[in-house]
């Protein structure tokens, strides 16, 4: 049972354009969402987050929107560069108020390839 | 620099041998937590540690053990490996009570399992 899905295993982009990539999730507990990505041999790096109070969260060229009622969040980069070419994993806690359990369900993830 | 280390980066073994992955983080940080990455499934949780003798199933932890005995350590263990461990192993830690559930994340370890 898939709590958090990203449909899309892959994702290709011109360079200045601008990457949608999107995730659904199931369990309405989750209040917390994340985006990590990685690079080939190395381990995920976070990269934004969203707390399920907001809709929406702005960081640089990366922007998270959060969607609880279709229980939706997608992560948007504008303009994309060659460099942010990786795997991209969204990310769920159901941790509510920082009580420390933290544990994270991740999606399958979406490779984006940026062309120059 | 603040990190999470895992070793060893690769390994090939074969079944039914016994095996540690060791991980180690210089963050002080409280929760540690073991993941593994396959095809088509993303990162699935393992095991992980609120803090040193606090351990906790994950959920994929058949075939696997782990322990705290310090903070900064938290080695998985494969009693008897078998081929379906073969896996991208990924350890990771985060603090406990901070503002926000970011985890960090050690480089991986390839298991192979023949």
């Amino acid at each position: 049972d898939q709590q958090v899905k990203q449909n899309s295993p892959s994702l290709s982009v011109q360079e200045g354009r601008i990457s949608i990539l999107n995730c659904d999730y199931t369990n309405s507990m989750f209040d917390y969402f994340l985006w990590y990505k990685k690079y080939p041999a190395e381990g995920p790096t976070f990269l934004i987050s969203i707390s399920s109070i907001k809709d929406k969260n702005e960081d640089g060229r990366f922007t998270v929107f959060l969607n609880k009622s279709a229980k939706h969040l997608s992560l948007h980069i504008v303009p994309s560069q060659p460099g942010d070419s990786a795997v991209y994993f969204c990310a769920a806690s159901e941790d509510a108020g920082g009580t420390s359990y933290g544990k994270l369900t991740f999606g399958q993830g979406t490779i984006l390839t940026v062309h120059p | 620099e603040a990190q999470v280390t895992q070793n060893p980066r690769y390994l090939i073994t074969v079944t039914g041998k016994k095996l540690t992955v060791t991980c180690s983080q210089n963050m002080n940080h409280e929760y540690m937590s073991w993941y593994r990455q396959d095809p088509g499934l993303g990162l699935r949780q393992i095991y992980y540690s609120m803090n040193v003798e606090v351990t906790d199933k994950g959920d994929v932890p058949e075939g696997y053990k782990v322990s705290r005995k310090e903070k900064r350590n938290f080695p998985l263990i494969l009693e008897s490996p078998s081929p379906n461990q073969t896996s991208l192993y990924f350890c990771a830690s985060r603090i406990i009570g901070g503002a926000s559930y970011e985890q960090y994340f050690g480089p991986g370890t390839r298991l192979t399992v023949t």
